[in-house]
């Protein structure tokens, strides 16, 4: 069964840094595009990130700078690294696998149940 | 802000059909990929491409688009169909992904 979950998250001061993973299941991840995206409470979806197959790396300019996406292929695991966490990073953080069908047909696939980051002194 | 828009909140009678839209001129070279999200559960993909559902998605949902407006119909609403929609592309530089601001469907 294709599966993620995510872990890593909780309550962080202002300017601190914290890491998310994704442990993966059922398909690896080093062969697919994943991305990351977030969910203020209340509020909508906020594509945070992505990760090609091949490497390249993506970011939202609202996180660029701050946060690095990486895997770990012994792993079979994704991972969100947040520096300089502000108030407004609070949110649930979902992970995603990407699904290319062609340049112009883009959608997340599967998606875990999401981590909760709460930026607050 | 997001490029891409969406009707705050739709309505529709029990067992009629509803359309949900979202516009962004992304959309005019771009498929909108859609996603239903129940309160406290992660967001599920309903529809891509042009109208294709994955596997174990109910043929009442279909999508369409038009110049820069991709739409998401429910025909038959169902009260299990009450939830957020969010539709979601690449963005018209191409390298970053996009979503809408959501939908919250009503079912009367």
């Amino acid at each position: 069964e294709v599966q993620l979950v995510e872990s890593g998250g909780g309550l962080i001061q202002p300017g601190g840094s914290l890491r998310l993973s994704c442990a993966a299941s059922g398909f690896t991840v080093s062969n697919n595009y994943m991305s990351w995206v977030r969910q203020p409470p209340g509020k909508g979806l906020e594509w945070v990130s992505l990760i090609y197959s091949a490497g390249a790396t993506y970011y939202a300019d609202s996180v660029k700078g701050r946060f690095t996406i990486s895997r770990d292929n012994s792993e079979n695991t994704l991972y969100l690294q947040m520096n300089s966490l502000r108030a407004e990073d609070t949110a649930v953080y979902f992970c995603a696998r990407d699904r290319i069908a062609a340049l112009n047909n883009w959608y997340f696939e599967v998606w875990g149940r999401g981590t909760l980051v709460t930026v607050s002194s | 802000s997001s490029e891409l828009t969406q009707d705050p909140a739709v309505s529709v009678a029990l067992g009629q059909t509803v359309r949900i839209t979202c516009q962004g001129d992304s959309l005019r070279n771009s498929y909108a990929s859609w996603y239903q999200q129940k309160p406290g559960q992660a967001p599920i993909l309903v529809i891509f491409g042009y109208s294709i559902r994955p596997s174990g998605i109910p043929d009442r949902f279909s999508g369409s688009s038009s110049g820069n407006t991709a739409s998401l119909t429910i025909t038959g609403a169902q009260a299990e169909d009450e939830a957020d929609y969010y539709c979601n592309s690449r963005d018209s530089s191409g390298t970053h992904l996009v979503f809408g601001g959501g939908t919250k469907l009503t079912v009367l």
